[in-house]
């Protein structure tokens, strides 16, 4: 089963600065692709940024950044200019194609918890 | 912009009893996710449907548990009877394409008494 690694159960930045969520997981298939949620205290998911595992160059959305090394199984999100509405909880999560006609799911970790100091 | 749909928000159920979850997806997406999420941890994939089949409940309690989306459109998640184990946020989502982006609603937060 696949197998999602965030060793950070919380982590604390203060405001502007710069903050690093690790991810790592565990896939022998070389086709995935992983996605950072964020999953404030109201419950709902918000999508950050994607990474196929083909992608030659790290994936960028505004300030989020994925520091993707796929021979380290390693897909840690950057995020930079801390704001204090990133306070929240972030996913990592690995979509694994099953191929054929089944179908692949998406595996989530445990989460980080960010809190941002003003 | 559009939402994925679900309700209630929240639900009070005493142990034992029925409820019911209905999700409604964003329009034109034909794979819905139902995902049960614990306090503390990541989102668990109950069930997956492809329009209106069901292409993955390996993780679903079928003694309890059953979803539906007989339409292909909206979708109900129901468990009889619940037990306090069942308590937790039970979440969304649809996409349009297997590996694309999936779009989460707000979620029903469950606890059963």
């Amino acid at each position: 089963a696949q197998k999602i690694t965030q060793t950070q159960p919380g982590m604390f930045v203060q405001e502007k600065e710069a903050v690093t969520l690790d991810c790592t997981y565990d896939t022998s298939d070389p086709s995935y692709g992983l996605f950072w949620y964020k999953q404030p205290s109201s419950g709902e998911m918000i999508f950050l940024i994607y990474q196929g595992s083909y992608d030659q160059q790290n994936a960028t959305e505004g300030r989020y950044s994925l520091n993707f090394q796929k021979a380290r199984k390693s897909a840690n999100l950057v995020i930079s200019a801390s704001q204090l509405g990133d306070s929240a909880m972030y996913f990592c999560a690995v979509f694994q194609d099953a191929g054929g006609t089944s179908y692949g799911k998406l595996t989530f970790g445990q989460g980080t918890i960010l809190t941002v100091h003003p | 912009e559009a939402e994925v749909a679900q309700s209630p928000r929240y639900k009070i159920t005493e142990k034992s009893q029925a409820v019911a979850f209905w999700c409604d997806p964003i329009s034109g997406h034909a794979t819905l996710y139902w995902y049960r999420q614990i306090l503390g941890q990541g989102p668990e994939l109950l069930v997956q449907f492809q329009d209106e089949s069901v292409v993955d409940d390996s993780q679903l309690p079928k003694d309890r548990f059953s979803a539906e989306r007989l339409k292909g459109v909206d979708s109900t998640l129901k468990i009889q009877p619940a037990e306090l184990g069942d308590s937790a946020m039970y979440l969304c989502a649809s996409s349009s394409l297997r590996y694309n982006e999936q779009f989460f609603g707000p979620g029903t937060r469950l606890t059963v008494l």
